[in-house]
């Protein structure tokens, strides 16, 4: 079946720091990928819809010059987390449509920790 | 916004079927009805969808009522691997880039 995949699985970086995360389509062509957040105990937030080729669509109250997306080419976006601080610790997974089918696929998620 | 509802927690006795409800009382007419899980620090798995009709496949049932506003998502024979949170979403079409997730239940299946 459709694979993505997420890298890294898990950072840990020191407050201030920017960290990049990348959600790749292995075998499929993504037209349109999202991004997530989500808390301990808590449900997936949708932060964020990337199309190949233009800007994110930010969801209400998500910074997008925080939270800064980039979706170049149709097997990969990047979610890069600037200068972070310890409340942006949380898992963010991102999921993939594929181009032909509109199936949405998810990647395994990236466990984020600001010291 | 989520348009869905899912009670908080269900338990299950291990290979009995797991039955987990979902009121979505204002789907509209081109909306599916999706069911992911989640198993602890994982992303999503797909699980199933349908429109009206009942669906069936390797993993689940899926149970929709006549007027569409509820359905039940049923595991056939739970076994302890079946432990996860179980979301229940609403999407326009099969290619809507609406996909919002709700609360979702909590499914512990006990030995």
């Amino acid at each position: 079946g459709a694979v993505v995949s997420q890298h890294p699985s898990r950072v840990i970086c020191k407050s201030g720091t920017s960290v990049k995360i990348e959600c790749r389509s292995l075998d499929f062509q993504a037209t349109t990928m999202f991004w997530y957040r989500q808390f301990p105990k808590q449900s997936l937030m949708l932060m964020a819809t990337s199309n190949e080729g233009s800007k994110a669509t930010y969801e209400q109250g998500v910074e997008k010059d925080k939270f800064l997306i980039n979706h170049a080419s149709l097997t990969l976006s990047t979610l890069t987390v600037t200068s972070a601080h310890p409340e942006d610790s949380s898992f963010y997974i991102c999921s993939a449509k594929h181009g032909n089918t509109g199936e949405l696929f998810f990647g395994e998620g990236s466990r984020l920790t600001v010291l | 916004d989520a348009k869905t509802t899912q009670p908080p927690s269900m338990d299950c006795a291990e290979g009995r079927a797991a039955n987990l409800p979902c009121n979505h009382s204002t789907i509209s007419g081109n909306e599916y009805v999706y069911w992911y899980r989640q198993i602890h620090s994982q992303g999503p798995q797909y699980i199933i969808h349908g429109l009206k009709n009942n669906e069936t496949n390797e993993m689940a049932s899926l149970i929709i009522t006549e007027d569409r506003k509820s359905s039940t998502l049923i595991l056939p024979h739970a076994t302890l691997r079946d432990t996860a949170v179980y979301y229940c979403i609403v999407r326009v079409g099969r290619t809507g880039n609406q996909f919002y997730f709700g609360t979702g239940t909590s499914l512990t299946v006990i030995p």
